[in-house]
């Protein structure tokens, strides 16, 4: 059975930090990750995605990949007040199953 | 650009009724998903289609979910009949992914289903 786990939180960060989530996986043939923001009573955005092992940066947000560690994480850079929300991990196994998603984590950027 | 579009946002009925949820994925996706949220599971794939075929239904609750997706452009989500337990925000997804997926999803805004 495929998991995807986060810790549930809330995780709460100081504005001016850098929020660290993470997210493991369980299905060893995974290949693409993705991760969405979901605003309270809002629809899930797409916010990173990344398909190789390493570093992929966009603006304040750097996403991280270590497939031998099964292990995902998003990086928040100069977090601020609007990045407070649940932050969803979704993993593809890249056959015809769609995404898994995780729970997700609620962070909270304390002004 | 649209992005996908559902319908309704709300939907309250009661148990027994019949209830159908509708989207249209972005223009030029191929690939559409239809979710269901609650606070207990999280996100939850139900049915996914490729070049309106589905692919993969095996997230179907049971026999009282059904999906099509007549044309490119439509797809429906019917519940019948409903349940309190059914009671979740439904979200519907596009993308251009192929059925070897890797692609992003784009999410619509929404059905928020309440079954008295």
């Amino acid at each position: 059975q495929k998991e995807v786990e986060q810790n549930s939180g809330p995780l709460s960060v100081p504005e001016g930090a850098i929020a660290s989530l993470n997210c493991t996986y369980s299905d060893r043939g995974s290949q693409s990750f993705f991760w969405y923001r979901q605003y309270s009573g809002k629809s899930p955005e797409l916010i990173m995605f990344i398909y190789s092992n390493g570093d992929k940066e966009d603006g304040r947000f750097t996403a991280q990949l270590n497939k031998a560690s099964q292990y995902v994480s998003l990086l928040i850079r100069d977090s601020q007040p609007s990045d407070s929300a649940t932050y969803l991990c979704a993993v593809d196994r890249g056959g015809a199953d769609g995404l898994t998603f995780g729970k997700g984590t609620h962070l909270i950027i304390q002004p | 650009d649209a992005g996908v579009i559902q319908s309704p946002r709300h939907e309250v009925t009661e148990m027994g009724q019949e209830v159908t949820l509708r989207c249209k994925p972005i223009s030029g996706h191929n690939s559409l998903f239809w979710y269901r949220q609650t606070m207990m599971r999280g996100l939850e794939l139900l049915i996914y289609f490729n070049n309106n075929v589905p692919i993969d239904d095996s997230g179907m609750p049971e026999d009282r979910f059904s999906a099509k997706m007549p044309n490119a452009s439509f797809s429906t989500l019917k519940i019948q009949p409903s349940e309190p337990r059914d009671s979740a925000v439904y979200f519907c997804a596009s993308s251009t992914g192929t059925v070897n997926g890797n692609q992003p999803q784009h999410f619509g805004d929404g059905t928020r289903l309440s079954i008295l």
